[in-house]
């Protein structure tokens, strides 16, 4: 049974570039959770979503960030007119039922030049 | 501020040696979860606790809930340089947190050395 799939594992973008990040989640897992990591900040949320539906977004930036988990195919969370500041690690995480036990992919490099 | 705090921040223990991270909650904890990540990779899952008093243990390593003291610790005994990597807790703040996501403390960087 594969665990949740992340990629690309590292992904370099120029300032103004778009960068997309998939996440494909354990099977029979229809929870996907999104973080990122900025050294010294820890891990910290940015969307919740089942099939289909963003179920809480709190942690996402106003501008610039979206996420969707459509009925067939992986999670994507794709950053928009990318900054240095987006430069982290982002990782997904799965669930096959909320408040169960959510488990990690290997993460996305971004870093942005 | 932080609602997960971890301490200590880093640890750099001579292997063999036993050793305590902290993870203290400013709020009430409905379900702590201890993950493990190695520098560049993902986290991996070691155990979840939700009971008070709670003691679980997996190889050399036990967690154990402290409800009261809104706190976790994670001990490892006869620490190994496998053991070496960042340990971040994370919690259920919210009762029946079915669509709450996790919090996470920034994590305790532990160094074995030989």
């Amino acid at each position: 049974n594969a665990g949740v799939m992340q990629n690309p594992r590292h992904l370099v973008r120029r300032r103004g570039q778009e960068a997309r990040l998939r996440c494909s989640p354990m099977k029979g897992h229809s929870h996907v959770y999104w973080y990122r990591q900025l050294p010294e900040e820890g891990l910290k949320f940015m969307v919740y979503l089942q099939k289909e539906n963003i179920i809480d977004e709190s942690g996402m930036p106003k501008e610039r960030f979206s996420a969707e988990f459509p009925k067939e195919g992986p999670s994507i969370l794709r950053i928009q007119q990318v900054v240095r500041g987006d430069s982290a690690a982002y990782f997904c995480a799965s669930s096959p039922l909320p408040g169960n036990t959510i488990y990690f992919g290997e993460g996305s490099w971004l870093t942005v030049v | 501020s932080q609602e997960l705090e971890q301490s200590p921040q880093s640890l750099i223990v001579q292997e063999g040696k036993n050793l305590t991270i902290n993870c203290t909650s400013s709020k009430t904890l409905y379900g702590l979860y201890w993950y493990k990540q190695k520098y560049g990779e993902g986290l991996i899952f070691l155990m979840m606790l939700q009971k008070g008093g709670e003691e679980k243990s997996h190889e050399k390593i036990t967690a154990k809930l402290d409800e009261k003291k809104q706190q976790s610790s994670l001990h490892i005994t006869a620490s190994q340089p496998s053991h070496a990597g960042i340990y971040l807790c994370g919690a259920d703040l919210m009762i029946n947190s079915g669509n709450t996501p996790l919090v996470f403390g920034k994590g305790t960087r532990l160094s074995v050395i030989a």
